[in-house]
């Protein structure tokens, strides 16, 4: 079946713009999380989602950062006033609940 | 919260030997550990986990890992390598109440013909 997929896989953006990354996640799976993978490190936690609403945002750096997920499935984590900082592999993942994480290919943002 | 050290940051085998991936955590709390591949240019994918009982773990590709609660280890092991193992391996933990996934640095393993 089909796994997780995230779009765009490239963005390339200048400081200061506003940026939508989206991920569809495997159908039927209740929770999604979003992670941030800066060069040479292991992936961060974001934000999870059980369902619509966000059940931990702890991982969020600041208040530039937003993700919804309206209807319990396709998720956009939103990015405000983007900043050279925030340059790195958005990785999104879904779970069906049973302790195990699939994740999509990830989303390269290049701010300039 | 938890949180991952990975010790080795590159290992460079030769095809066919044995490899040692090295891993400890640290949590205040029951902990679930997991151990995932990323090939180049691709995502995560899970080699294997401990929820509990065995604590011997075996996962896909021939890979295995052992949890030491004493030690605080999760070192995954493959006693033969090939060059398709290439990869970066990275070990996470997470907390039994908890969902998000603490992910340690990476070790990126190198096969060498």
């Amino acid at each position: 079946g089909a796994g997780v997929s995230q779009t765009p896989s490239n963005k390339v953006t200048e400081k200061g713009k506003y940026v939508e990354l989206r991920c569809d996640p495997i159908s039927g799976h209740t929770a999604l999380y979003w992670y941030r993978q800066s060069l040479g490190q292991g992936p961060e936690f974001l934000i999870y989602f059980q369902g619509t609403g966000a059940a931990d945002d702890s991982g969020l750096p600041n208040d530039r950062f937003f993700a919804v997920r309206p209807e319990g499935s396709v998720s956009t984590l939103k990015i405000q006033r983007t900043e050279r900082g925030d340059s790195a592999v958005y990785l999104c993942a879904s779970s069906p609940g049973r302790n195990e994480q699939f994740f999509g290919p990830g989303t390269r943002l290049t701010v300039l | 919260a938890q949180s991952v050290t990975q010790l080795d940051s590159q290992v460079p085998v030769f095809e066919e030997a044995p490899v040692e991936l090295r891993c400890n955590y640290s949590s205040s709390v029951s902990v679930y550990l997991f151990w995932y591949v990323q090939y180049p240019n691709q995502g995560l994918q899970l080699l294997l986990k401990y929820l509990s009982g065995s604590t011997l773990v075996k996962g896909i590709n021939g890979f295995e890992a052992e949890f030491n609660k004493s030690q605080t280890s999760f070192h995954l092991r493959k006693p033969s390598v090939h060059i398709s193992d290439t990869a970066e391996y990275f070990c996470a933990v997470s907390g039994q109440g908890a969902q998000k996934l603490v992910f340690g640095q990476g070790t990126r393993l190198t096969i060498n013909p």
